[in-house]
């Protein structure tokens, strides 16, 4: 069946550094979205990525997605205690327009 | 403006017990709804989504049951819970008109415990 893989499963990282998570497609496709879920809440959206080659910025977050729309990644610049949480991508089936949920990153920061 | 409801927030059950969840959508109209489960640390797993009253598709066949009585109410249920529907449920609307994006929006989930 259709999957998309994401890694890390867990990133720790001290304040003040970087945090990457990638997002790998089996299949292509029609767009791929990204949200956050702080700890003990629910999921909330932060962007979609449409476009093959699309890079958006959010402030610290830049987002992008692959040449063949079957990559993504979330690249969060200096990192801050509020960036902790877990962050997700979810791919929209180019066949069937149903989400395909990664599995998340969990950003920790180390104390 | 659009809000979801589920309760309850939090549920203690017993094995061998029935569950109902409710889940209830203000502020549009035939939206999508979906029930996710997510496990302690783990990622979301889609259990059920309907596209209309009476429309529901199930993703992975278990023990649970959904039905959508009104256009924007999401129900649910189990006869006989297992101590493997302990999980966070999350109930979730999606719908074009009310935004170009295909995101979906999350209510606040009840955290089920079978003990």
């Amino acid at each position: 069946g259709q999957q998309v893989m994401q890694i890390p499963q867990y990133q720790h990282v001290q304040e003040g550094e970087d945090f990457t998570t990638y997002c790998n497609s089996s299949t292509t496709l029609s767009n791929i979205q990204w949200y956050k879920q702080r700890p003990g809440g629910h999921p909330v959206f932060l962007i979609q990525l449409v476009k093959s080659g699309e890079v958006k910025k959010q402030k610290r977050l830049t987002f992008q997605f692959g040449e063949a729309k079957k990559n993504s990644s979330l690249h969060i610049t200096a990192t801050q205690t509020t960036d902790v949480g877990t962050y997700f991508c979810a791919g929209m089936s180019a066949s069937n327009y149903q989400l395909i949920w990664g599995a998340g990153t969990k950003l920790i920061i180390k104390p | 403006s659009q809000t979801i409801h589920q309760w309850p927030a939090t549920l203690v059950q017993p094995v061998g017990s029935p569950l109902s969840l409710e889940c209830t959508v203000e502020g549009t109209s035939n939206p999508n709804l979906y029930w996710y489960r997510q496990a302690a640390g783990r990622g979301l797993q889609l259990l059920f989504y309907s596209v209309g009253i009476g429309q529901i598709s199930s993703e992975v066949p278990q023990n649970l049951s959904a039905s959508r009585p009104q256009d924007r109410q999401f129900i649910l249920s189990s006869k006989k819970l297992l101590l493997s529907d302990s999980g966070f449920y999350l109930c979730a609307w999606r719908d074009l008109a009310v935004s170009s994006y295909n995101e979906q929006f999350f209510g606040p989930g009840t955290r089920l415990t079978v003990l």
